[in-house]
């Protein structure tokens, strides 16, 4: 089945410590997405990539970093300038053309030590 | 810049009732969408509207887009103790890719 996996599910980060977030999608999909939730809040964007070694920031992309050199793949890093990294963090992914919707992963949630 | 907003942010209801919940945004845009979201868990696609007066149904949810007015509808029909979940809606900017989502309707109902 085609979808999206993120690890871990759970993440704990020790003070100045940079964690790595993983995010792989089999959906062939161009397009991939890093969303930080906060509780009882929405989704903000963090980075963004149409396409292979290309990424954009979104509104909050201060004290993270991304890379993508496969398709497949868009791992996410919480560095230690993000101060405060509690947070649920989605990845996403969708289609360059035809407007359709993201599809999600399970989400990482992660948490300071 | 793009801001969309929801309301209400939480909604408690009985089983059997109908509402509705809003979704503004500020700029143009044709492509909206609405996602489900349960404790915990990951979003779910719940409507894709790409079009002014677009309405889609399904079960007891019906979703409509009027462009002009910068607005979105999610109607709950005769609602149910399995709807309790957090709703989205989110926008596509007109330049692509870039999508924004409302702050979520929290949505209770009471058996």
């Amino acid at each position: 089945d085609g979808g999206i996996t993120q690890s871990p599910k759970y993440l704990f980060r020790k003070e100045g410590q940079n964690v790595t977030l993983s995010c792989e999608q089999n959906l062939n999909h161009d397009a991939m997405y890093w969303y930080r939730q906060d509780p009882g809040q929405g989704l903000r964007l963090i980075y963004y990539s149409q396409i292979v070694n290309d990424f954009q920031k979104g509104d909050i992309a201060e004290g993270y970093s991304v890379s993508r050199e496969k398709k497949e793949s868009f791992p996410l890093t919480v560095t230690s300038a993000q101060k405060n990294p509690t947070a649920f963090y989605l990845c996403a992914s969708s289609t360059t053309g035809g407007h359709q919707p993201q599809h999600f992963g399970d989400g990482t949630r992660l948490s300071i030590l | 810049e793009l801001k969309v907003e929801q309301n209400p942010l939480f909604l408690s209801m009985q089983e059997g009732k109908n509402y509705t919940i809003y979704c503004n945004y500020s700029t143009t845009s044709d492509r909206l969408y609405w996602y489900r979201q349960d404790p915990g868990k990951s979003l779910e696609s719940l409507f894709v509207l790409l079009s002014n007066g677009a309405v889609k149904q399904e079960g007891r949810l019906m979703a409509s887009l009027d462009t002009k007015a910068r607005l979105s509808t999610l109607h709950i029909t005769a609602a149910v103790h399995d709807l309790s979940a957090t709703y989205f809606c989110a926008v596509e900017g007109t330049r692509g890719f870039k999508t924004i989502f409302g702050a979520g309707t929290r949505l209770f109902v009471k058996a």
